[in-house]
C-alpha cells in the first residue's frame, strides 16, 4: 500500500525567506505522480505542483520548487521569499496506482505561518 | 472556468437525518471525485466517477452513503441517516482525461458536515 508521511504538524517562518516543507513516500510501483496542495482556512485544496517518478528535472512553478529525491523516496516543497498569504495547511499526495491511478493518496500536512 | 463548486457550505443535522450535498465540477471535466476530510488529517478518497459513471468506491463509503452523477455533469453525495462519526469536511475535484495525461484534480471549497 501507498503512503505519504509528513513529518512536521507545523512550520514557523519569516516572511521573505525560504522555506522547506517536508515529505516523504513509499511506493512499490515504478510509475507514480507526487503532488502538493496547499488548504488555506477557507478550506479550498489548491494545486500547487506535480512531479511525475520519470521526470528528469525537479518540478517548478513560481516561488514554488519540489525537491525530488527518489532515491531516498522524498518530496519536499520548497517556498521562496515566503508571504503572509502563504500561512495555511500544507499537503503532499500521491497519485495511487489501484483504481486506475485515479485515487490520490494524502499526508496529514503541514501547517505553515508565515511570521511579518 | 469558475472552478468546482460545492453546495451547501454548512451543513449542520441531527443524527440519524439524512443530507445531500452538490457539486459542480470544471465544465467539461469528465471525471469528479468524493474526498472526506476529518480535523487534522489529509483528505481520504470516497469515490470517483468518469462521466455518469462510478468506477470506483472506497471502503469508507458504506451503505449509508450513495453518490450519482446521472448525466455526467454535477454530482451529489447522499448521507443517510447520519451519525457523529460523519461530521467531516467533504471535498469535492475534478480533472480532466484530455491533455498532457497527468491527472491533475481540482478541488472545490468542501462542504462542512457538523452532526449533533
Amino acid at each position: 500500500a501507498q503512503k505519504i508521511t509528513q513529518t512536521q504538524p507545523g512550520m514557523f517562518v519569516q516572511e521573505k525567506e525560504a522555506v522547506t516543507l517536508d515529505c516523504t513516500y513509499d511506493t512499490s510501483d515504478p510509475s507514480y505522480g507526487l503532488f502538493w496542495y496547499k488548504q488555506p482556512s477557507s478550506g479550498e485544496m489548491i494545486f500547487l505542483i506535480y512531479q511525475g517518478s520519470y521526470d528528469q528535472q525537479n518540478a517548478t512553478e513560481g516561488r514554488y520548487s519540489l525537491n525530488f529525491q527518489k532515491a531516498r523516496k522524498s518530496a519536499n516543497l520548497v517556498i521562496s521569499a515566503s508571504q503572509l498569504g502563504d500561512s495555511a495547511m500544507y499537503f503532499c499526495a500521491m497519485r495511487d496506482p489501484s483504481g486506475g491511478y485515479q485515487k490520490v493518496t494524502f499526508g496529514t500536512g503541514t501547517k505553515l505561518q508565515v511570521i511579518p | 472556468d469558475t472552478g468546482v463548486s460545492q453546495d451547501p457550505r454548512h451543513k449542520i443535522t441531527k443524527r440519524g437525518q439524512n443530507v445531500t450535498f452538490r457539486c459542480d465540477p470544471i465544465s467539461e471535466h469528465n471525471r469528479l471525485y468524493w474526498y472526506r476530510q476529518t480535523l487534522g488529517q489529509g483528505p481520504e478518497f470516497l469515490t470517483y466517477f468518469q462521466n455518469e459513471a462510478q468506477l470506483e468506491k472506497s471502503r469508507l463509503l458504506s451503505d449509508r452513503f450513495s453518490a450519482e452523477r446521472p448525466k455526467g455533469s454535477f454530482s451529489t453525495l447522499e448521507i443517510q441517516r447520519t451519525e457523529q462519526g460523519d461530521s467531516a469536511m467533504y471535498l469535492c475535484a475534478s480533472s480532466s482525461t484530455v491533455g498532457t495525461g497527468v491527472n491533475i484534480q481540482y478541488f472545490g471549497a468542501g462542504t462542512r458536515l457538523s452532526v449533533l
